[in-house]
């Protein structure tokens, strides 16, 4: 089936550890992105891709990186210069025509302790 | 790209038609209107988008204003599983591929039985 994977759904990770989210689409998507999510609160936009070996800061980029090596993958580096990196992290993908729409993984709940 | 404006919560009786109003008083005409919404701890999930014109699916029908400056989703018979967060969005659709796809706070939305 065609979709969007993020993988693990759940991770915990020492305070000071650099930790790594995969995405994965298979929808030969041009466009992916990678939200953060805190509980109650909207997303906000961290990086985007808009092409293979290209990507742009979002609004709150400090304390990420990425890499867009692979038309479908993306992952997510979380460092340890985060200081706040628990949070509920979304990716999500789109051909980059803006009349059509976004889809979005399940998501990855990191909690750093 | 323009920003939008939402109530925070509203509430709606199961059966009944919910409303949920967006204002995106700065609009350019080159801007999509496009609403998700996101079930608890889910990845976003696409409901519909439009320029000019009202929208129909399967899902729920968008009004846009003639103006553009707002407009309003129509979910026609809420269900106990429409219980979510609506997301009204605009994206330009003159910019390359993978423009920011920036979310606000969304309405909160509770379908009461």
């Amino acid at each position: 089936d065609g979709g969007i994977t993020q993988s693990p759904k759940y991770l915990f990770r020492k305070e000071g550890q650099n930790v790594t989210l995969s995405c994965e689409q298979n929808l030969n998507h041009d466009a992916m992105y990678w939200y953060r999510q805190d509980p109650g609160q909207g997303l906000r936009l961290i990086y985007y891709s808009q092409i293979v070996n290209d990507f742009q800061k979002g609004d709150i980029a400090e304390g990420y990186s990425v890499s867009r090596e692979k038309k479908e993958s993306f992952p997510l580096t979380v460092t340890s210069a985060q200081k706040n990196p628990t949070a509920f992290y979304l990716c999500a993908s789109s051909t980059g025509q803006s009349n059509t729409e976004a889809f979005f993984g399940q998501g990855t709940r990191l909690t750093v302790v | 790209d323009a920003k939008t404006t939402q109530p925070p919560s509203m509430d709606c009786a199961e059966g009944r038609a919910a409303n949920l109003p967006c204002n995106h008083s700065t609009i350019s005409g080159n801007e999509y209107v496009y609403w998700y919404r996101q079930i608890h701890s889910q990845g976003p999930q696409y409901i519909i988008h439009g320029l000019k014109n009202n929208e129909t699916n399967e899902m729920a029908s968008l009004i846009i204003t003639e103006d553009r400056k707002s407009s309003t989703l129509i979910l026609p018979h809420a269900t106990l599983r429409d219980t979510a967060v609506y997301y009204c969005i605009v994206r330009d659709r003159l910019r390359a591929a993978g423009n920011k796809l920036t979310f606000g706070g969304g309405t909160r939305v509770l379908v009461k039985p």
